[in-house]
């Protein structure tokens, strides 16, 4: 099945910062990435997905990166802000009523005003 | 539209009392999910329903039972609670395929003791 490796289990960062999340999948036939956001004491909930189709994904400050070939997919947080202190999951899937999503063990993002 | 709902919030449970766990999303989705969060290690999936009538068991399925009860319920009992239960409980929905966006519901917190 697919195993999925994320990196840092914890980040601090400064306000204004970058922070960047990395995550590597095993099954090659993986075709859908998506990262949830969950703030403390909340439900997860989907910031940004990418499909292996494309390379590269940007929603306003956020952006995902795929390397099919290194099996490999980074989150991409530009001038971060307190708001975004969350933990962060990735998660990996292919088509089929059969599989199912496997999910990074998360990482804790905090920013420091 | 609600989304996903999960009742209740939170329960506390002696070790070998038995309880429900109930989910119900309003998005007309065909597959649903439960998972469990503890500290440190993710979304660990449990149980999961690809469409009415079907379940599967999931990476940690011992202790759990579920239920599709129809289209838009999800259930999920522990027949006999016991303290490596205590966790926080996830149930989402996807529209269809693996690959689409999961919805969480907002959680439910039980604590076994």
């Amino acid at each position: 099945g697919e195993n999925v490796e994320q990196h840092p289990s914890t980040l601090s960062v400064q306000e204004g910062d970058s922070a960047v999340i990395k995550c590597t999948y095993s099954d090659s036939a993986s075709n859908y990435f998506p990262w949830y956001k969950q703030e403390l004491g909340k439900r997860p909930q989907l910031i940004i997905d990418i499909r292996s189709n494309v390379g590269e994904k940007k929603d306003q400050r956020i952006a995902v990166t795929l390397n099919k070939t290194a099996k490999h997919f980074s989150l991409h947080i530009t001038e971060t802000q307190p708001e975004d202190s969350a933990v962060y999951f990735c998660a990996a899937s292919r088509q089929g009523g059969s599989y199912i999503p496997t999910f990074g063990r998360g990482t804790s993002l905090i920013v420091h005003p | 539209n609600a989304g996903v709902t999960q009742t209740p919030k939170f329960q506390v449970l002696k070790t070998g009392q038995s309880m429900t766990l109930q989910c119900a999303q309003d998005m007309n989705h065909n597959s649903m999910y439960w998972y469990r969060q503890d500290p440190g290690m993710g979304l660990r999936l449990i149980y999961y329903s690809a469409s009415e009538g079907t379940t599967d068991k999931g990476e940690v399925p011992n202790g759990y039972n579920v239920s599709r009860l129809n289209k838009r319920e999800f259930s999920l009992r522990l027949e006999s609670a016991a303290p490596s239960q205590t966790s926080v409980y996830f149930c989402a929905s996807t529209k269809a395929a693996s690959t689409d966006t999961q919805y969480f519901g907002p959680g439910t917190r039980l604590t076994v003791l």
